[in-house]
């Protein structure tokens, strides 16, 4: 069965250290990748995607995430961190005839 | 606001008893899913529609959970004879189509007593 694994639950960092969040899925075929963003008290929010092209993807507010075919990953990255990344961080990977499979989630807290 | 909305937001009944839940999409889109969440997971799908056409269903889904968009534009969700395992976030998202980016309500908490 498929599966998306994001390997730290809670992440606590200060501000302006730089961030990345793992994302790793099973899969072997042709899939679409994305990472969502949930701020406190706020509805989920794609932050980035990729489909195909250049690995290398660029979202809003400084993200950006790495698509590595051979590791099966898709880590998210920023550079510096602000208190108003604190949020929760979804991997989510959708695979060619099947819907979105989805993270458990990483809780990113930022202390001012 | 031309989000999604979803209501209630919050909904306590007693085990046994039916819900219903309502989704609003954003206007233009036809393609609608609803998601279930529980504490420390992700969002797990549970059933979509284009327009008014369900497509799939969880095959984890019980048959006391059916959904409903009869002309294409609002969807509800209903379950019955709930029990205590169905308290949850029960999520809905519309998109314009297959890979677009979906946009996601606030959710409904359900808490079955």
């Amino acid at each position: 069965a498929q599966s998306v694994s994001q390997h730290n639950h809670h992440v606590i960092l200060s501000e302006a250290a730089s961030l990345e969040l793992g994302c790793n899925y099973s899969y072997g075929g042709t899939v679409n990748l994305f990472w969502y963003v949930q701020y406190p008290g706020q509805h989920l929010q794609l932050l980035l995607k990729y489909f195909s092209g250049d690995p290398l993807v660029k979202g809003i507010k400084g993200f950006e995430a790495e698509f590595i075919k051979s590791k099966f990953s898709f880590n998210l990255r920023k550079p510096s961190v602000q208190w108003s990344d604190t949020a929760e961080y979804f991997c989510a990977v959708r695979a060619q005839h099947y819907q979105l499979i989805w993270g458990a989630g990483t809780k990113l807290i930022i202390k001012p | 606001d031309t989000g999604v909305s979803q209501d209630p937001r919050h909904k306590i009944t007693k085990r046994g008893q039916n819900v219903t839940f309502r989704c609003d999409p954003i206007s233009e889109h036809n393609r609608l899913y609803w998601y279930r969440q529980t504490l420390g997971q992700g969002p797990e799908f549970l059933t979509y529609f284009q327009n008014e056409a369900q497509l799939e269903k969880s095959r984890l889904l019980s048959d006391r959970f059916s959904a409903e968009r009869p002309k294409g534009s609002f969807s509800t969700l209903e379950i019955q004879r709930t029990e205590q395992g169905d308290s949850a976030m029960y999520l809905c998202a519309s998109s314009l189509g297959r890979g677009e980016k979906l946009f996601f309500g606030s959710g409904t908490q359900l808490s079955v007593l």
